[in-house]
């Protein structure tokens, strides 16, 4: 049963527009959430992270919003840029006794920026 | 961010013979690091968590003893496939975690490709 979701295997976007990556969770008691670049046969790249009592994070060109009601969270790139075309994955952690720092990847969203 | 190395960034073995692999991280000393497998066009599938000075905690469905974890110290953990099989081919990536960070960002290298022949 897959606990994150990315529902969207694939995004095509002009340079310059908006790039909006969609994530769903389904466990209240994730609360730290991550965004990760990778680009064919590299590692991923830590891009930003949220913190569940937070609804909102930026880093330059990269915003995360959090919406916990939903248990959704999305990624903003603005503006979009070619070298932003990578697949992202979002992941989640929880906290707790239990807790061994696993983090939950989604499946990934293939983000293609046109020219 | 910090910095994690893998080495070999790539290996080709007949089948039969073991395969080790390094994980490194460079800045940092990490109690834990993770290893993970990446099919093709398939998001990464956590195989264990190394933890230094202690066993691997594998997840269900890996063999522990198909896939030694040593972390003997706090800046290096390996991953051995041993007797691998052209099955075991595949994307092999591993992080770790900065315990000076109080979030679980987890920090990748750049992975190992594996081709058993």
């Amino acid at each position: 049963d897959q606990q994150v979701k990315q529902n969207s295997p694939s995004l095509s976007v002009q340079e310059g527009r908006i790039s909006i990556l969609n994530c769903d969770y389904t466990n209240s008691m994730f609360d730290y959430f991550l965004w990760y670049k990778k680009y064919p046969a590299e590692g991923p790249t830590f891009l930003i992270s949220i913190s569940s009592i937070k609804d909102k994070n930026e880093d330059g060109r990269f915003t995360v919003f959090l919406n916990k009601s939903a248990k959704h969270l999305s990624l903003h790139i603005v503006p979009s840029q070619p070298g932003d075309s990578a697949v992202y994955f979002c992941a989640t952690s929880a906290h707790g006794s239990s807790n061994t720092g696993k983090l939950i990847f989604g499946q990934g969203t293939t983000l293609q920026v046109k020219p | 961010g910090a910095v994690v190395s893998q080495h070999p960034s790539r290996v080709i073995c007949k089948s039969g013979t073991s395969v080790k692999i390094e994980c490194r991280s460079l800045d940092f000393q990490a109690t834990t690091m993770f290893w993970y497998r990446q099919f093709p066009k398939q998001s990464l599938m956590l195989m264990a968590t190394s933890n230094e000075g202690s066993k691997a905690t594998y997840e269900q469905g890996v063999e522990k003893d198909k896939f030694l974890i040593n972390h003997a110290s706090l800046t290096l953990s390996t991953l051995t496939v041993t007797s691998a099989h052209p099955e075991d081919s595949s994307f092999y990536i591993c992080s770790a975690r900065d315990p000076s960070e109080y979030q679980e960002t987890q920090y990748f290298g750049p992975g190992t490709r594996l081709l058993v022949l």
